[in-house]
């Protein structure tokens, strides 16, 4: 089984700041991917970005990085230079290597992020 | 290139109806599942089908069904609904990255 644990329901950040999002994630998969995804008031699930169990770096993908720390079983999510529009719910998710020939995800809570002027 | 695409955005019914969603994936990708959001249960899988085949099915009653179609679009049918069924369905196609999801299909059940 696997069990994605994002322990912030919200946070409030100054705009321009930096924020990080924090993932924890449980499995017994020996290998798997995690992903994050924002979700505006619109609903659209907007995919963010990728990391796989044996990627060597952090995935990166503009303003927005993976702080990938597989001994501690973590997977945050760092945004820099945060924007009003980055204000959102953000999931972390998990695909495991039992699911790997299928697309099933397993998410997370979420966090609710509001960027403030 | 043109995203997913779930139609209708949103969706009243009335208790014991049935309803058919429907899901068009990104051009190419053969892999289509579907997720139901409620605030009370978050986000849990429904399935997922790849080249007209379920290949993965969630903890959801036989009541959720769905299909594909040879285009890859899919349906997925919710029938004698329950006020519990409302919620926001999401479709996410896949290929090679993803998934990729759409904007939804919000159910009201009343």
């Amino acid at each position: 089984a696997q069990k994605i644990t994002q322990t912030q329901p919200g946070m409030f950040v100054q705009e321009k700041e930096a924020v990080t999002l924090d993932c924890t994630y449980d499995t017994s998969d020996p290998s798997y991917g995690l992903f994050w995804y924002k979700q505006p008031s619109s609903g659209e699930m907007i995919f963010l970005i990728y990391q796989g169990s044996y990627d060597q770096q952090n995935a990166t993908e503009g303003r927005y990085s993976l702080n990938f720390q597989k001994a501690r079983k973590s997977a945050n999510l760092v945004i820099s230079a945060s924007q009003l529009g980055d204000s959102a719910m953000y999931f972390c998710a998990m695909r495991g290597s039992s699911n790997f020939g299928n697309e099933k995800l397993t998410f997370g809570t979420g966090t609710r992020l509001t960027i403030i002027p | 290139k043109a995203g997913v695409t779930q139609t209708p955005r949103y969706l009243i019914k009335t208790r014991g109806q049935q309803v058919t969603l429907s899901c068009s994936p990104i051009s190419g990708h053969r892999s289509v599942s579907w997720y139901q959001q409620t605030p009370g249960q978050g986000l849990q899988f429904l399935f997922e089908y790849f080249s007209e085949t379920q290949r993965n099915k969630g903890n959801f009653p036989g009541r959720f069904s769905g299909r594909q179609f040879s285009n890859s679009r899919s349906e997925m049918n919710v029938s004698t609904l329950e006020l519990g069924d409302s919620a926001l369905y999401l479709c996410a196609s896949s290929r090679d990255g993803g998934p990729f999801f759409g904007q939804g299909t919000r159910l009201t059940v009343v």
